[in-house]
């Protein structure tokens, strides 16, 4: 049962324009969620949180939000670059609990 | 930001023997720390919760035998996977916590056995 999914596997953007990534979850327990970018071969690298009283977080070129009702979050990257091509990955947790349940990810491109 | 290290980085055994995957933080001290492990093109599925001075906790599905886990100081953690078989072929990686919730994560170990 995944509890937190991301349908698109896959997404390619221009250099400079905005990339939306989208993630779904299940569990209502969740309250924390974060943003992680993967390489191939390489653990990943946190990019961004937010928690379940907030529903936007911004940090530079990237922004989350948050839409408890629909239990829906995303990443927006603004604006792309051709480095940030990689695969992103949302993760959830409950508070007072560390594990993090990952989504699918999302492989991100981003064309020059 | 904190530095998880993991070693071996990529290693290739034979069917039948047993592997030691080292995770290390760095700069900090980790009670916790998680270990994961992701096929390719798949999620990273969690594996267990290793705990400084006390027994791991292991996920649903995960065989306690099969992957060892000792997290014998502040600052390692390590997985044991015994008795390695070809479906135990996957990438490992072990994270550990924050000051806050996100997860530092080590670069992974890639293993192979033949």
């Amino acid at each position: 049962d995944q509890q937190v999914k991301q349908n698109s596997p896959s997404l390619s953007v221009q250099e400079g324009r905005i990339s939306i990534l989208n993630c779904d979850y299940t569990n209502s327990m969740f309250d924390y969620f974060l943003w992680y970018k993967k390489y191939p071969a390489e653990g990943p690298t946190f990019l961004i949180s937010i928690s379940s009283i907030k529903d936007k977080n911004e940090d530079g070129r990237f922004t989350v939000f948050l839409n408890k009702s629909a239990k829906h979050l995303s990443l927006h990257i603004v604006p792309s670059q051709p480095g940030d091509s990689a695969v992103y990955f949302c993760a959830a947790s409950v508070a007072g609990f560390q594990k993090l349940v990952f989504g699918t990810g999302t492989r991100l491109l981003v064309s020059p | 930001g904190a530095v998880v290290s993991q070693h071996p980085s990529w290693v290739i055994c034979k069917s039948g023997t047993s592997v030691k995957i080292e995770c290390r933080s760095l700069d900090f001290q980790a009670t916790t720390m998680f270990w994961y492990r992701q096929f390719p093109k798949q999620s990273l599925m969690l594996m267990a919760t290793s705990n400084e001075g006390s027994k791991a906790t292991y996920e649903q599905g995960v065989e306690k035998d099969k992957f060892l886990i000792n997290h014998a100081s502040l600052t390692l953690s390590t997985l044991t996977v015994t008795s390695a078989h070809p479906e135990d072929s996957s990438f490992y990686i072990c994270s550990a916590p924050g000051p806050r919730w996100e997860q530092y994560f080590g670069p992974g170990t890639r293993l192979t056995v033949t």
